[in-house]
């Protein structure tokens, strides 16, 4: 099995930086996902990392650390829209695919 | 390209039922895997199918079942419904790119056991 921590809820201010964490043990780790979901809605992609490193797209970017078993998903630039839940997910060789419990972001004006 | 659809959106069942869900991948996907969504436990995953055969299964009773067909589209089947059983079922596909590998979910059928 595998265990995947991430925290469960986070507040910030409008135009601030938030940045969540997610600790994760496993074994042939094959990648780790961030999807974000609003409430009532499916979750929608926002980035994949499979080595190690910082990985950039727009306001969103994610790091991952797989001698650690640590990633980060970092907002910047916060807008009311980014008040969702966010989940971290890990791969497996096997290709079994395992969520966190996800993060609840507020984002106060 | 057409999203994941998923059929119903929503549905009330009662305990002893069965039910199945059914998922239509976006177009060239042969990959289709199941999810679990409760407020309690989170997104539990279910199965996976890949080219009309299971390669991965969660920890779900035998009572949970599905299958792909040639055509990828997915059935999931719960026999003998629980109270618990009561959530969110969702079904995704995925594709490998230059970018990785993403996953893209439909929106769901919610289902209710009275």
């Amino acid at each position: 099995g595998q265990n995947i921590d991430q925290p469960t809820e986070m507040t910030a201010t409008e135009g601030a930086i938030v940045q969540i964490n997610c600790t994760y043990q496993t074994s042939g780790f094959n990648g780790l996902f961030w999807y974000q979901q609003h409430a009532g809605e499916a979750p929608t992609f926002l980035s994949y990392n499979v080595l190690d490193g910082l990985e950039e797209k727009g306001r969103f970017s994610s790091f991952l650390s797989r001698s650690k078993g640590y990633s980060y998903l970092l907002l910047k630039e916060l807008q009311m829209k980014d008040s969702a839940s966010y989940l971290c997910a890990v791969r497996r060789n096997d290709y079994k695919l395992s969520f966190g419990a996800g993060t609840t972001v507020t984002v106060r004006a | 390209k057409a999203g994941v659809t998923q059929t119903p959106r929503y549905l009330i069942k009662t305990r002893g039922q069965q039910v199945t869900l059914s998922c239509s991948p976006i177009s060239g996907h042969r990959s289709v895997s199941w999810y679990q969504q409760t407020p309690g436990q989170g997104l539990q995953f279910l199965f996976e199918y890949f080219s009309e055969t299971q390669r991965n299964k969660g920890n779900f009773p035998g009572r949970f079942s599905g299958r792909q067909f040639s055509n990828s589209r997915s059935e999931m089947n719960v026999s003998t419904l629980e109270l618990g059983d009561s959530a969110l079922y969702l079904c995704a596909s995925s594709e490998r790119t230059g970018e990785g590998e993403k996953l893209f979910f439909g929106s769901g059928t919610q289902l209710s056991v009275l």
